[in-house]
């Protein structure tokens, strides 16, 4: 019964380079949410998804970060050209319904940018 | 937006001994969960509460929704309790949970 999984758990990127993140939601849960952990804070949310659909993006940066949830296959975050602040921990959640429901978190992919 | 507030925000307790944690939020909820964050850095769902009362094991969780606000309970505590707990909530009524999270408290228990 696995969780959600989220891969690689560490990546390393130079400046300017693309950092490509993949979560595969538990099974039966077509609900994804992408959250980032700046050093030494919480959470804060960045986009929701559905199969094929972005329904909530007002937690994204404006350029350079695209998400998407094909039908077929994880749901990627994508951050081009990254900076050294995009550096953190950016976490994937999924849940079964779009109703108040409890959110289940991966193990998160920590980026890098050197 | 929501606003979500958790306390103490340092937290050191000898093993063995019980704590409270406590969130509060400035708006009805119709999510509200607790995590701990451990030292590698995996967020683990402790409970989902947006109101009543829960137990699991050596911790229980209550919140009170009407005075906006939850807490954490945690009795003999063991040193894998270290960590960050967080408060997170979602007090919007459109599709979707998205969670407002609170800075956490970070608990240290010493042996």
């Amino acid at each position: 019964n696995a969780g959600v999984m989220q891969n690689p758990r560490h990546l390393v990127r130079r400046r300017g380079q693309e950092a490509r993140l993949r979560c595969s939601p538990m099974k039966g849960h077509s609900h994804v949410y992408w959250y980032r952990q700046l050093p030494e804070e919480g959470l804060k949310f960045m986009v929701y998804l559905q199969k094929e659909n972005i329904i909530d993006e007002s937690g994204m940066p404006k350029e350079r970060f695209s998400a998407e949830f094909p039908k077929e296959g994880p749901s990627i975050l994508r951050i081009q050209q990254v900076v050294r602040g995009d550096s953190a921990a950016y976490f994937c959640a999924s849940s079964p319904l779009d109703s108040a429901a409890a959110l289940h978190f991966g193990n998160g992919t920590r980026l890098t940018v050197t | 937006g929501i606003q979500v507030e958790q306390s103490p925000p340092d937290l050191i307790l000898q093993e063995g001994a019980n704590s409270t944690l406590r969130c509060n939020f400035s708006d009805s909820v119709n999510n509200l969960q607790w995590f701990h964050q451990n030292p590698w850095g995996q967020l683990i769902n402790l409970f989902y509460i947006p109101s009543g009362t829960k137990q699991n094991g050596r911790l229980s969780a209550t919140t009170v929704a009407t005075e906006r606000y939850s807490l954490l309970y945690i009795s003999s505590s063991q040193t894998t309790d270290s960590g960050v707990y967080f408060c997170a909530v979602d007090g919007e009524e459109t599709s979707g949970s998205r969670l407002t999270f609170g800075e956490g408290t970070q608990l240290t228990v010493n042996p």
